[in-house]
This record gives C-alpha cells, structure tokens and sequence, in this order.
C-alpha cells in the first residue's frame, strides 16, 4: 500500500542552495503531517508538524496543499548539517515512504 | 525524560534461536508500532497496537509476533529467526507524531 510518494534523491546541492521536497499522500482524510529527518543509521526524528496555514521554523518551511494532497518542505540557506534524509508519514496506521535524501556539499 | 528505549541495541544470533526485543515508552501513548529498514526499501511496518491488547499487522508481519499486555510495553518476537530478517528495527510510540527508538541491529546468521 503506498499511501505517500517521494521523490528518492538524492539531492545534491551546494551550500547555501534552497531545496524543496514534495510528498504525496493518498489517504484524503489524512488528519495530521509531518516531516521527520534521519541521519544514518539513526532513529527518525521530528522535524516539524505541517499545518494547514503552513509552519516555518527557521530556515525551514513546511506546507500542506490538501486539493493536490501534498506537503512540501522548503529548505533555505542549506548547511551541510542538512545532509539527511528527510521522511513524510501517512496517516496511522503510519506507513513511512522511503524518504528523499539531500546530501549538502561544501 | 520522554523516551523510548530498545533492548538490546546489537544482536548477533543463530538461524531458528528464538528471541525478543523489548520496547518501552514512558509518554502513555496508546500508539506503538514496530519498523524494519533495510537499505533501499525504507522503513516498513511490521505491526502496530492501537491500545493494550488491539495489536494489528503491518506490511510485514510474516516471521514476527507482538504482545501489548501493558501500555508502555510492546515487545516484538522472532520465534524462529532467519537471515532474511537481519535488519535494522526501530520501535515507535505516538498518538499523533511519532517517537522513535535508538534502534536495534539485529544480525542471523
């Protein structure tokens, strides 16, 4: 069952470069979203929630466009402490898709 | 400290040894699932319990079994491992964004 579609990477991008990432979900009645970032080898961690008015958290920006059914998560001024691949869930029960990794380069 | 914690965190063990690895969370999450990941196929759900006693299959559930006799418990069994579940397995609890374990490596030889 793919409830969610994201575009594997990997995103290579220098330092400084703004990237954008987009995750389709399947389920309309999705409720709740999030973005997660794992490094690797590691737990998946939160991110950030993605809310209907949009979310910014510094340099980064989380968006929902429910008539297209997708969240996007829009990085600016990249580090390369970004370097990771970054996840969006379905709804529960929570299928994860493979995630989109971005690899930031000095 | 709100966590979930892994037991053990490394396995090495024998095709057909049975074994456990625990999963405890102290958030009072009625939400606990249990992941693998291998590389190039992402995390992908085993089982997951909606509440004490209500555990459900994930996309995965062949060769594994779950208990959730408790709330912050939800063990994962392999009664009777094989190669093809060495892997890497996370734990996770949330009602709605989810909290991960530290992970448990896991290797049948």
């Amino acid at each position: 069952r793919k409830e969610v579609e994201q575009d594997p990477g990997p995103f290579n991008v220098p330092e400084g470069a703004t990237v954008a990432f987009n995750c389709t979900y399947s389920n309309s009645a999705s409720q709740s979203f999030f973005w997660y970032r794992q490094d690797c080898r590691k737990e998946p961690k939160l991110l950030m929630s993605v809310y209907s008015s949009g979310n910014e958290d510094g340099r980064f920006t989380a968006q929902l466009n429910r008539a297209s059914q997708y969240i996007s998560l829009l990085i600016r001024d990249s580090k390369l402490s970004d370097s990771a691949t970054y996840l969006c869930p379905g709804n529960t029960p929570l299928v994860f898709g493979k995630g989109t990794r971005l690899s930031v380069i000095a | 400290e709100a966590q979930v914690t892994q037991n053990p965190r490394y396995l090495i063990t024998v095709t057909g040894k049975k074994l456990t690895v625990t999963c405890s969370q102290n958030m009072n999450h009625e939400y606990m699932s249990w992941y693998r990941q291998d590389p190039g196929l992402g995390l992908r759900q085993i089982y997951y319990s909606m509440n004490v006693e209500v555990t459900d299959k994930g996309d995965v559930p062949e060769g594994y079994k779950v208990s959730r006799k408790e709330k912050r418990n939800f063990p994962l069994i392999l009664e009777s491992p094989s190669p093809n579940q060495t892997s890497l397995y996370f734990c996770a609890s949330g009602n709605y964004e989810q909290y991960f374990g530290p992970g448990t490596r896991l290797t049948v030889t």
